[in-house]
């Protein structure tokens, strides 16, 4: 697609309930990436992947959570037996390649996030 | 471990006023990059400007300047004769390269809410 897609844009839930967020990438893109942002602070990196395979994952904050990529496109990030402190915006950025030689300079594109509220 | 501190939580600016936005980093690495996002009203992230650790000359796109400054870990952001359209949060982020390779991991500051006041 034209942007970073990601479903869906509002959740609620109940504590104790699982979620499960969608990312769509920009199609080609390589890597993608899930943030959490909390109010009033800047986006945290939970993982990320390379095509399909998990390359980092140290950023999730428990096992309640993980992520999966299975055919290198669209990525969902489930939330088993939500908190409230897991409310958040949760941002999916994709981008072209690797980057050069790990250089850090890749530019991510950013979707508009997913809202969750856990009540 | 790396960081970057963005000290202004909210800054407010009469229009075609300049403001800038500081951002200090730290870090380890000899080698990283240093970025601006802009987080408007609506929410999305985007992407304003990466600049490399070896490329400390000033960069100017229209209203908008950046000052890198390698002895202060410094990199402000300047906007100049502001509009309302800037309104917006900031965010000032920095990359580490070759920790990990492909990983484009960003550690974000905390961001700084620019209100531009008609």
């Amino acid at each position: 697609g034209a942007g970073v897609s990601q479903s869906p844009r509002y959740k609620v839930t109940k504590r104790g309930q699982d979620v499960a967020l969608r990312c769509d990438p920009i199609s080609g893109h390589v890597s993608l990436y899930w943030y959490r942002q909390a109010l009033g602070q800047g986006p945290e990196f939970l993982t990320y992947f390379n095509y399909e395979a998990q390359q980092d994952k140290s950023g999730l904050p428990n096992d309640r959570f993980s992520a999966e990529r299975p055919e290198g496109s669209i990525s969902t990030l489930t939330i088993q037996r939500t908190e409230q402190r897991d409310s958040a915006m949760y941002r999916c950025a994709s981008s072209p390649d690797f980057g050069v030689a790990g250089s850090g300079a890749n530019v991510l594109t950013f979707g508009a996030g997913s809202r969750l509220t856990v009540l | 471990a790396q960081k970057v501190t963005q000290a202004q939580t909210e800054i407010s600016v009469v229009e075609k006023e300049d403001v800038t936005l500081d951002c200090v980093y730290e870090t380890r690495d000899t080698t990283y990059y240093l970025f601006w996002y802009k987080q408007p009203p609506s929410g999305e992230l985007v992407f304003l400007i990466r600049r490399n650790s070896f490329d400390e000359q000033n960069e100017i796109s229209g209203r908008y300047s950046w000052n890198f400054q390698k002895s202060t870990s410094s990199f402000n952001f300047t906007i100049t004769a502001s509009q309302v359209v800037d309104s917006a949060v900031y965010f000032c982020a920095l990359s580490e390269a070759f920790q990990n390779f492909g990983n484009e991991k960003l550690t974000f500051g905390t961001g700084t809410r620019l209100t531009i006041i008609p």
